[in-house]
C-alpha cells in the first residue's frame, strides 16, 4: 500500500502570510496531483506534476515535485481568505490508481 | 457543461438499514470512480469502472457494498446493511480516460450518517 503523509494537518494563518504544505511518501509515483476541496464540495484539481524536480506555478501557488518523485510541496504566497480549504495531494503509482494524502486544512483569516 | 451529479446530497439512516447513492458522470466520460471520504481524511477508492466494467473493486467491502453501472453511464452504490462505521462522504468522480494525464472531476458527494 502506498501511503502519502501530509503536513501540517491544520494550518491557520493571517491574510498576507506565506505558507508551505508538504506531501511525503516512501514510494515513487509516476505523477502527483494537488487538489483543493471546499466544504460540501468534491476535490478540484489544481495541478499535475510528472517529472522529478518539476516546478509549476499557478498565480500565487507554487508546486514542486521532488527529484526522486516521492514527495511534493505546495507554497502559497500572500495567502488570501479565498485560499481557505482542504488541500489534498494524490499520487499515481504503478497500479494506475490515485492514492490520496490525509489533507491539510488551511484557514486564512482576514 | 454540467458537472458530476450525485444524489441524494445527505442521507440519515439507522444501522442495519439499506441505502443507495446515485451518480451521473460528465457526458462522454468513460471512467467512473466511487470514493469514500472519512472526516478529516482524503478520499479512498472503492471501485473504478471503465464503461460498464468494474476494473478495480479490490477495496470494495463486498459483504455489504455493491455497485453497478448499467449501460456505462449512471452508477449506483449500495450498502446493505449499513453499519455505524459507514458514516462518511461518498464521492463519485469521472474522467475521459484513466491514466497518467488523467483529470478526475468530482461530484459534491453524498454525506451519509448512520445512527
Amino acid at each position: 500500500t502506498q501511503l502519502l503523509e501530509q503536513s501540517p494537518q491544520f494550518l491557520s494563518i493571517q491574510e498576507g502570510e506565506n505558507l508551505t504544505v508538504y506531501c511525503n511518501s516512501s514510494s515513487v509515483f509516476s505523477s502527483l496531483q494537488w487538489y483543493r476541496q471546499e466544504p460540501g464540495e468534491g476535490p478540484v484539481l489544481l495541478v499535475t506534476v510528472v517529472t522529478g524536480g518539476e516546478v509549476k506555478k499557478l498565480k500565487r501557488l507554487t508546486f514542486q515535485f521532488g527529484d526522486a518523485r516521492k514527495d511534493s510541496s505546495l507554497h502559497i504566497t500572500a495567502a488570501q481568505p479565498g485560499d481557505t480549504g482542504l488541500y489534498l495531494c494524490a499520487g499515481r503509482g504503478s497500479a494506475r490508481q490515485l492514492t490520496f494524502g490525509s489533507g491539510t486544512q488551511l484557514t486564512v483569516l482576514p | 457543461e454540467a458537472g458530476v451529479v450525485q444524489s441524494p446530497r445527505y442521507k440519515i439512516i439507522e444501522k442495519k438499514q439499506p441505502v443507495a447513492f446515485w451518480c451521473n458522470p460528465i457526458s462522454g466520460h468513460n471512467t467512473l470512480y466511487w470514493y469514500r471520504q472519512n472526516l478529516g481524511q482524503g478520499p479512498e477508492l472503492l471501485i473504478r469502472y471503465e464503461n460498464e466494467e468494474a476494473v478495480d473493486d479490490s477495496q470494495l467491502p463486498k459483504d455489504r457494498f455493491s455497485a453497478e453501472r448499467l449501460k456505462g453511464v449512471d452508477s449506483t452504490l449500495k450498502i446493505q446493511p449499513a453499519e455505524l462505521g459507514d458514516s462518511a462522504v461518498y464521492l463519485c468522480a469521472s474522467s475521459l480516460v484513466a491514466g497518467a494525464g488523467e483529470t478526475q472531476y468530482f461530484g459534491p458527494g453524498t454525506r451519509l450518517l448512520v445512527l
